[in-house]
Order: C-alpha cells, then structure tokens, then sequence
C-alpha cells in the first residue's frame, strides 16, 4: 500500500534563505507524485507534479521537486523564500496501478517565514 | 469561474446526532473525492466518485459513514449517530474525467468545519 511521509511538521525559515521540505513515499509499483500548499484561510490547491519524464519539476512560484527512485524521495525546495510562501505543504503520492485514484497525503509542514 | 463550494462551513453537533455535509463539484468535473483533516493527521482518504458510482469506499471509517453523488454533480456525505472522534475538516475535491492519474489536478473546497460536543 502507498503511503506518505513529511518528517518535518514545522519549519521556520528567515525571508530570503534557501528551503527543503522533506517527503519520502512508500510503494511496491510506480508511483505518481505532486505537492499542494495551503495558504492561511484558502483551500488545498496543487503546486506542482511529477507525473513521467524528467525527474526535476517546477512551479511557477520558484518551487521545484526532484524525484528520486532509489531515494523514494520528492523532496520540495526553493533557494530563497518570501513572506508569502507561508502555507502549510502537503506532499501526495498515487500508485500508478490502473483504476487506483487514491491520493494519499502525507501530514504536513508548516513552512513559517521570518521577516 | 465557480470553484468546488462545500456547505455548510461550521456545523456544531450534538454526539449522536445524524449530519449531512454538501459538496458541490466543478460544473463538468466527473471525479469527486472526500477526504478528512483531523488536527494534527494529514489528508485522510474517505471515498471516490466516477460520475455516480463509487469504485472506491475503502476509506469510510465505519458503517456510520456514507456518501451518496446524484446526477453526476452533488455528492452528500453522511455521518450517523455522530462521535466525538468524527469532530474534523471534511473536505471535498473534484477534477477533470480521467482523474488525477490522467493529469487532471484536485481541485478543493474550503471544506465543513464538524465540531461534535
């Protein structure tokens, strides 16, 4: 079975300073990946996915996600933070296994600029 | 254009009690999804909807949790003889047919806030 794991539920960061946010996937088949982001008083949206291709995937905000098989590993980065990327990250994962649409998410991370 | 709106926002309830939380999808969205957030928990999978069917319920918690889509569009899930440990942010998703593994994104709420006293 599928399943998801943020170990960091907090992370505080100073404006302007790089960010990883941490997410390891366990599954027996392939697997599609994506994160969402939450910001304060709006709903889940996605902010970005791995789906085939190239392991390294981008948001338009400056996010990126490298997909690492031998790692089972989608880790989330950013080389320098703004105020308004607080929100809390939700990293997800889908077996690849045709008729499965469970997303499983993991259980968060905070992400907490300091001005 | 109009986004996945779920009603109510807030329903307090007494333990015991039967509620019913609302969910209306994008307009031509065919998958729908529910899922719950307790405090502290990440996104817990409750059901999926292709059109009206469900091929998937393996989330439903117990027996006292149901869910119902009807033509297409709104879906109501429905908790029965409500328990202190249903208090949570129940929210709803939908997306494109096909779904998430057809790149279509999740598209959600702003979900229903259950509080059972």
């Amino acid at each position: 079975a599928q399943s998801v794991t943020q170990l960091d539920s907090q992370v505080p960061v100073f404006e302007e300073a790089p960010v990883e946010l941490r997410c390891n996937y366990s599954s027996s088949v392939s697997v599609y990946l994506f994160w969402y982001v939450q910001y304060p008083n709006q709903g889940l949206q996605l902010l970005l996915k791995y789906l085939s291709g190239s392991t390294l995937v981008e948001s338009i905000n400056g996010f990126e996600a490298e997909f690492n098989k031998s790692q089972t590993s989608f880790h989330l980065r950013k080389p320098s933070v703004h105020i308004s990327d607080t929100a809390e990250y939700f990293c997800a994962v889908i077996e690849s296994n045709f008729g499965n649409e469970k997303l499983t998410f993991g259980t968060g991370t905070r992400l907490t600029i300091i001005p | 254009g109009a986004g996945v709106s779920q009603s109510p926002s807030n329903k307090v309830t007494e333990k015991g009690k039967d509620v019913e939380l609302r969910c209306d999808p994008i307009s031509g969205h065919t998958a729908l999804y529910w899922y719950r957030q307790s405090l502290g928990q990440g996104l817990e999978f409750l059901i999926y909807f292709q059109g009206n069917s469900a091929p998937d319920k393996s989330g439903l918690p117990s027996d006292r949790f149901s869910a119902e889509r009807t033509g297409g569009s709104v879906s109501t899930l429905t908790i029965q003889r409500t328990q202190q440990e249903d208090s949570a942010v129940y929210l709803c998703a939908s997306s494109l047919a096909g779904g998430i593994r057809h790149n279509s994104p999740l598209h959600f709420g702003n979900g229903t806030r259950l509080t059972v006293t």
